[in-house]
């Protein structure tokens, strides 16, 4: 049973171009979450989606903008990139089940803009 | 005010010794979830253990134990024999709410652990 799958593992962009990151869930999942974890810190919440919507967003701005497709799988976009935006950044799954379902991680794409 | 705090940024322990990561947290909602994630070096987040806020036993599994200590809002996460492959930065994390497919987690800074031999 395959985990969360992300692609590319590494990028390196620079400044002002656009970046799109995929994220393939893990079977039987319908959830994606997607986070940003900057060098030193914890992992902060951008966006999930579910049925193919954005259900609740965090406090990125709107250069961060996703997608679901109808295999549940999705993908982050990030356009006009900063450096700032330089990080590895992390899908999540889960069930929307209900209850105490957990969260399967994918091992990341980290994003260098230079 | 943070909902996750690990004031620990680094810890040391020796190979076959426990060691205790500190977690606290910070929530007005009767109904959440904890968790402790294991991160390596390649970046993967692996989960460890998990503890709900109804839960009326400490969380274990295997070598990873959850001391829970609700009136305190602390949720620290205990390795018992501790070995070479568990240095790596440790996160915990909490879930609001009580249906996970509509919450999202809430990370600490995180605890770098290094095991000596």
């Amino acid at each position: 049973d395959a985990g969360v799958t992300q692609s590319p593992t590494h990028l390196i962009k620079t400044r002002g171009q656009q970046v799109t990151l995929r994220c393939s869930p893990k079977s039987g999942h319908d959830t994606v979450s997607w986070y940003q974890q900057a060098l030193g810190q914890g992992p902060q919440f951008i966006f999930q989606y579910y049925e193919e919507e954005e259900r609740q967003r965090g406090n990125f701005p709107d250069r961060f903008s996703g997608h679901q497709f109808p295999n549940y799988s999705s993908e982050l976009n990030v356009n006009a990139l900063l450096l700032g935006d330089s990080a590895l950044y992390l899908c999540a799954s889960s069930g929307d089940a209900g209850a105490d379902y957990g969260y399967t991680f994918g091992s990341g794409t980290r994003l260098t803009v230079v | 005010a943070q909902k996750i705090t690990q004031t620990q940024p680094g810890m040391f322990v020796q190979e076959k010794e426990a060691v205790t990561l500190d977690c606290t947290y910070d929530t007005s909602d009767p109904s959440y979830g904890l968790f402790w994630y294991k991160q390596p070096s390649s970046g993967e987040m692996i989960f460890l253990i998990y503890q709900g806020s109804y839960d009326q036993q400490n969380a274990t599994e295997g070598r990873y134990s959850l001391n829970f200590q609700k009136a305190r809002k602390s949720a620290n996460l205990v390795i018992s024999a501790s070995q070479l492959g568990d240095s790596a930065m440790y996160f915990c994390a909490m879930r609001e709410g009580r249906d996970s497919g509509y919450s999202t987690l809430t990370f600490g800074k995180g605890t770098m652990l290094l095991v000596s031999p």
